[in-house]
């Protein structure tokens, strides 16, 4: 089955600086790959979503790259604010292309 | 505009009750599925639906089951409670097709079995 590492379990950055988070997978490659906000006492809320054959793909402050090769995906936040704090999940299509199996995630805290 | 929706939202149990967790979206979704999620554990998948009348199993399925009797809901039902059924519960739904496509949560439901 698939394994996702994501590679801190919590960050902690300064105001304005970019957030950088790490999902390492492995087996098998999957056909494309998602990240989630998940807010206190709330459930996930999707953010992006990139496929194999897309090396980067960016939504307002947010980037995304994914390397196959690496098998890796990065996840950044540019000019981030303490609004951007949360736990960040990535997720992969388990095999056959669903349901989803998510990381750990990465609970990012940005300090004014 | 409700999305998903999980009902109840909190419950206390005691060890060895039963008891239904209900869900629902209004977005006309193929796939429907229900996870857990605890400290440091991460969202685990319990079971999934990929459609009306279907149920298959996830990673953590066992003291659960669950129905698909409508398209638009799905249930989990834990037939005798156990304190390690203690957790956060989500239920989410996406689209059908081999698309890629954004699942969508409910808010979760917070339940203790003591």
């Amino acid at each position: 089955s698939q394994k996702i590492e994501q590679n801190s379990e919590a960050l902690n950055i300064q105001e304005g600086k970019t957030a950088t988070l790490t999902c390492n997978y492995t087996n098998y490659s999957p056909a494309y790959l998602q990240w989630y906000r998940q807010d206190p006492g709330r459930g996930p809320v999707f953010l992006l979503l990139i496929r194999e054959n897309e090396k980067e793909k960016r939504k307002e402050r947010l980037k995304v790259t994914f390397d196959t090769t690496l098998k890796q995906s990065l996840f950044h936040i540019t000019a981030s604010q303490p609004a951007d704090s949360a736990t960040y999940l990535c997720a992969l299509p388990s095999l056959g292309n669903t349901p989803l199996v998510f990381g750990k995630g990465t609970r990012l805290s940005v300090i004014a | 505009n409700a999305g998903v929706t999980q009902t109840p939202k909190f419950r206390v149990l005691k060890t060895g009750q039963s008891m239904t967790l209900l869900c629902a979206q209004d977005m006309n979704h193929e796939y429907m599925y229900w996870y857990r999620q605890d400290p440091g554990m991460g969202l685990r998948l319990i079971h999934y639906s990929v459609g009306e009348g279907t149920t298959a199993k996830g990673e953590v399925p066992d003291g659960y089951n669950v129905s698909r009797l409508k398209k638009q809901n799905f249930l989990l039902g834990l037939e005798s409670a156990a304190p390690s059924q203690t957790s956060v519960y989500f239920c989410a739904s996406s689209s059908l097709g081999r698309a890629a496509t954004e699942a969508f949560f409910g808010q979760g439901t917070r339940l203790t079995v003591v």
